[in-house]
């Protein structure tokens, strides 16, 4: 498997909120809680969001979190904010003791 | 304040080599595990390698096992990436990442702003 599989776009109005899905196997997501989710600005390094699943780095707003389901992991945003929009990626261990990156998801705020 | 600053990029032939590096200021470096990611201009990030703490292990993506080397000198500060029989395919912003951890590399909480490489003719 070359990438996790996400949506290519989402969007959302301020104060709404918005589920961003990442596909995977047994092999990665569903094997492993090692699920992380990155945010990356137009021109600027990424940013951890979320890491092991749910748990959200100091400093890193509550309006975001993470879950798990089976195969599938999700990144929730609520309250959307215009400086949410923004390329988001998970990430998972595989049992090839390699990490795994998703295609990567375009955030537009309405 | 973590700051991590890769350099080495460059324009190389394609088979030809580089080194990267990445120089680590204001925490613990020898304490945790780093990573090298990469990225296509435009398109998604790329797992490439890591390294533990101490430097006894290191993890690298299929892509470039046998051609890409991750070392680091806890001495300096540093962390290196080596790219050897570089192809087209590898031009990429290339960046360095801190892990949580001391021997982990699912989670990356300090990046550096990144370090372009183009494999052209």
């Amino acid at each position: 498997q070359s990438a996790l599989t996400q949506p290519a776009s989402v969007s959302g109005s301020p104060g709404q909120s918005i589920t961003i899905s990442c596909a995977g196997s047994s092999a990665d997501i569903g094997g492993y809680n090692y699920v992380s989710w990155y945010q990356q600005h137009p021109g600027e390094a990424p940013k951890l969001m979320i890491y092991d699943v749910t748990n959200r780095p100091s400093g890193v707003s509550n309006r975001f979190s993470g879950s798990k389901s089976g195969n599938t992991a999700s990144l929730t945003i609520s309250g959307l904010q215009a400086e949410d929009e923004a390329d988001y990626y998970c990430s998972s261990y595989t049992g090839s003791s390699t990490l795994l990156f998703g295609g990567g998801t375009k955030l537009t705020v309405l | 304040e973590v700051q991590l600053l890769e350099s080495g990029g460059g324009l190389v032939q394609p088979g030809g080599s580089l080194r990267l590096s990445c120089a680590a200021s204001g925490f613990t470096f020898r304490n945790y595990a780093m990573t090298w990611v990469r990225q296509v201009p435009g398109k998604r990030l790329e797992w490439v390698s890591a390294i533990s703490s101490t430097g006894d292990n290191t993890y690298s993506a299929d892509s470039v096992k046998g051609r890409f080397t991750i070392s680091r000198d806890n001495s300096r500060n540093t962390l290196y990436l080596q790219l050897n029989s570089l192809r087209a395919e590898d031009t990429a912003v290339f960046y360095c990442a801190k892990a949580r951890c001391s021997d982990c590399y699912t989670k990356f909480d300090s990046w550096g702003q990144g370090t372009l490489v183009t494999v052209s003719s």
